[in-house]
């Protein structure tokens, strides 16, 4: 089954630096590759997804690039605020169920 | 619509009880899953269905765990017997797809097994 894999475990970053959260899957199969960012004491929730058939998409601070050859994806956060401190989770998906990876927990020093 | 609604948002219970944890979907979401949260394993889907039958449930830990889904507003998991490795974050989540549509979460169950 699929396996995703997600790099690193914990990052600091002073605000207004840059993030990035790198994760790997197994199964080449995956098309959909949901991240979700979970705050304390919540649910997880849906910041942005990619899908196969594109390269990379962009949501004002977020990006996020998928690499299908080395099945390679990762979420870029630019311009960081405290209030990007959370858990991030990257997941994967060949239609059938959403496999999540490890999660990142994110420190945006202010 | 509210969201995601479940309840109870915290539980306590002593070993060997029986265990009832509840979800509301969002209506109209065909599909609804239970996914535990642990710091060990991370977030694992337990359970789907879709439009009240079980499709999965390969992620079930054990025969002590059971879901149901007696109509599309509404569902269980419940545990009998508890014990503490069952300690975890509980999560219903809900979607219109399967695997290629955003999932709403809710705010989760905090159990914990003494």
């Amino acid at each position: 089954g699929e396996n995703v894999e997600q790099h690193p475990s914990t990052l600091s970053v002073q605000e207004g630096d840059s993030a990035v959260i790198k994760c790997t899957y197994s199964d080449s199969a995956s098309n959909y590759f949901p991240w979700y960012k979970q705050e304390l004491g919540k649910g997880p929730q849906l910041i942005i997804d990619i899908r196969s058939n594109v390269g990379e998409k962009k949501d004002q601070r977020i990006a996020v690039t998928l690499n299908k050859t080395a099945k390679h994806f990762s979420l870029h956060i630019t311009e960081t605020q405290p209030e990007d401190s959370a858990v991030y989770f990257c997941a994967a998906s060949t239609g059938d169920k959403v496999i999540f990876g490890p999660g990142t927990s994110l420190s945006v020093i202010p | 619509d509210a969201g995601v609604i479940q309840s109870p948002r915290h539980e306590v219970t002593e070993m060997g009880q029986e265990v009832t944890l509840r979800c509301k979907p969002i209506s109209g979401h065909d599909y609804l899953f239970w996914y535990r949260q642990t710091m060990m394993r991370g977030l694992e889907l337990l359970i789907y269905f879709n439009n009240n039958v079980p499709i999965d449930d390969s992620g079930m830990p054990e025969d002590r765990f059971s879901a149901k889904m007696p109509n599309a507003s509404f569902s269980t998991l419940k545990i009998q017997p508890s014990e503490p490795r069952d300690s975890a974050v509980y999560f219903c989540a809900s979607s219109v797809h399967r695997g290629q549509t955003e999932a709403f979460f809710g705010q989760g169950t905090r159990l914990t097994v003494v």
